[in-house]
């Protein structure tokens, strides 16, 4: 059973649009969303992450938004660049606990 | 500063076979874990090891072993090659303070390990 659900599987943008990553999750005792961001090749490397306290995060142009009642957050890449492309995962934990990942995005963007 | 390695980057073997799977981390982190991904799986985690001389099952621990060498090193093992196991493995470390508990700080990952098994 898939803890975290992430959509869309891939995605294409043009240069400067803003791609949007989704994830639902069914367990309440979660209390922290990390986003991964993972280039071909590599390992993934945290991009930015939130707790349940806050409904929204920025850093820089990555933005997570957070609704708790709906069990849902997300990613926003303002002003996309070519250098974003790449796959995103979400995850879910428990504090102390294992992180559980959704099924990754693959995103292009387009010169 | 290396931070996370892993040996080898690729690897094929027959199914039966063994092998080890090496990891290593420069950054004095207390907390290692090893984890395989898979398309349209995302990552699964192995093993962990929350400090030296510590090892735990995590959600998918069937078919591997784990040796923490010392502080710095973390080796996965599969004793008999199966086709299922054909995945990318990664390893990776978070530093984790007087806790003792792993997963509360951020986790570094290793390149990966790209094994086939046929």
């Amino acid at each position: 059973q898939q803890q975290v659900k992430q959509s869309p599987q891939s995605l294409i943008v043009q240069k400067g649009g803003i791609p949007i990553i989704n994830c639902a999750y069914e367990n309440t005792a979660f209390d922290y969303f990390p986003w991964y961001q993972q280039f071909p090749g590599k390992g993934p490397a945290l991009l930015i992450a939130i707790r349940p306290d806050v409904s929204e995060k920025k850093e820089g142009r990555f933005t997570i938004s957070f609704n708790k009642s709906a069990k849902q957050f997300s990613l926003h890449i303002m002003d996309s660049q070519p250098g974003d492309s790449a796959t995103y995962f979400c995850a879910a934990s428990r504090t102390g606990n294992q992180f559980y990942f959704g099924t990754g995005t693959s995103l292009t963007v387009i010169p | 500063n290396a931070g996370v390695t892993q040996t080898p980057k690729f690897q094929v073997l027959k199914t039966g076979q063994s092998m080890t799977l090496q990891c290593a981390q420069d950054m004095n982190h207390n907390s290692m874990y090893w984890y395989r991904q898979d398309p349209g799986m995302g990552l699964r985690l192995i093993y962990y090891s929350a400090s030296e001389g510590t090892t735990d099952k995590g959600e998918v621990p069937n078919g591997y072993n784990v040796s923490r060498l010392n502080k710095r090193e973390f080796s996965l093992r599969l004793e008999s090659a199966a086709p299922s196991q054909t995945s990318v493995y990664f390893c990776a470390s978070s530093e984790e303070g007087t806790s003792g508990r792993a997963f509360t700080d951020t986790q570094y990952f290793g390149p990966g390990t790209r094994l086939t098994v046929l």
